[in-house]
């Protein structure tokens, strides 16, 4: 079955510094969805990527599709303290599959 | 506008015994989507719910099962509860016409411990 695998499983940053979270898809993706999810929280929808070698901004974050559709990233400029919980990719389908998530961590 | 609402937040069972989860989608929303997050995983896909029925299923035992009712709300009922049961189930809702392209909306979830 398909198969979400994330890198890394946790990384903690210095205010203001940037991070970076892999997804890899062991299939092609009709397209890729990613969320965030606060402590204590739930799944929050942060965007969707359809097209190969797509890329999309949301202020300090910017999601990108690979070109073989396999695979994905979310890279945050200059991190904050809000930006702090775990975020998720997922595949398609009515059925999401979830990737094992990454932990950020910020220190101020 | 209402968002997911699930009930209860929290709740603790024995091995073996039985628990009803319940979620209220988001309004506008026809399609039910079950989760279980163990702690430091991803959410599990459980099993999805349109027009009352079971649309998919996730590699889940058939000691999990559900319901949807004509309002679009759902339960999820778990029997013989085991101590891996243990985990936050989330409740997600979306529309049948996004298909696969649609966001999710998840409600805060119930946390259910198993002793």
């Amino acid at each position: 079955g398909q198969q979400v695998m994330q890198i890394p499983q946790y990384q903690h940053v210095q205010e203001g510094e940037d991070f970076t979270t892999y997804c890899n898809s062991s299939t092609t993706l009709s397209n890729i969805q990613w969320y965030k999810q606060r402590p204590g929280g739930h799944p929050v929808f942060l965007i969707q990527l359809v097209k190969s070698g797509e890329v999309k901004k949301q202020k300090r974050l910017t999601f990108q599709f690979g070109e073989a559709k396999k695979n994905s990233s979310l890279h945050i400029t200059a991190t904050q303290t809000t930006d702090v919980g775990t975020y998720f990719c997922a595949g398609p389908g009515n059925k999401l599959v979830f990737g094992a998530g990454t932990i950020l961590r910020v220190k101020s | 506008d209402a968002g997911v609402t699930q009930s209860p937040t929290h709740l603790i069972k024995t091995r073996g015994q039985q628990v009803t989860l319940r979620c209220s989608p988001k309004s506008g929303h026809d399609t039910v989507s079950w989760y279980q997050q163990a702690l430091g995983q991803g959410p599990q896909f459980i099993f999805q719910y349109y027009e009352e029925e079971e649309r998919q299923r996730g590699n889940f035992p058939d000691r999990f099962s559900g319901h949807q009712f004509p309002n679009y709300s759902s339960e999820l009922n778990v029997n013989a509860l085991l101590l891996g049961d243990s985990a936050l189930y989330l409740c997600a809702s979306s529309l049948a016409w996004s298909g696969n392209t649609g966001e999710l909306f998840f409600g805060e979830g119930s946390r259910l411990t198993v002793l």
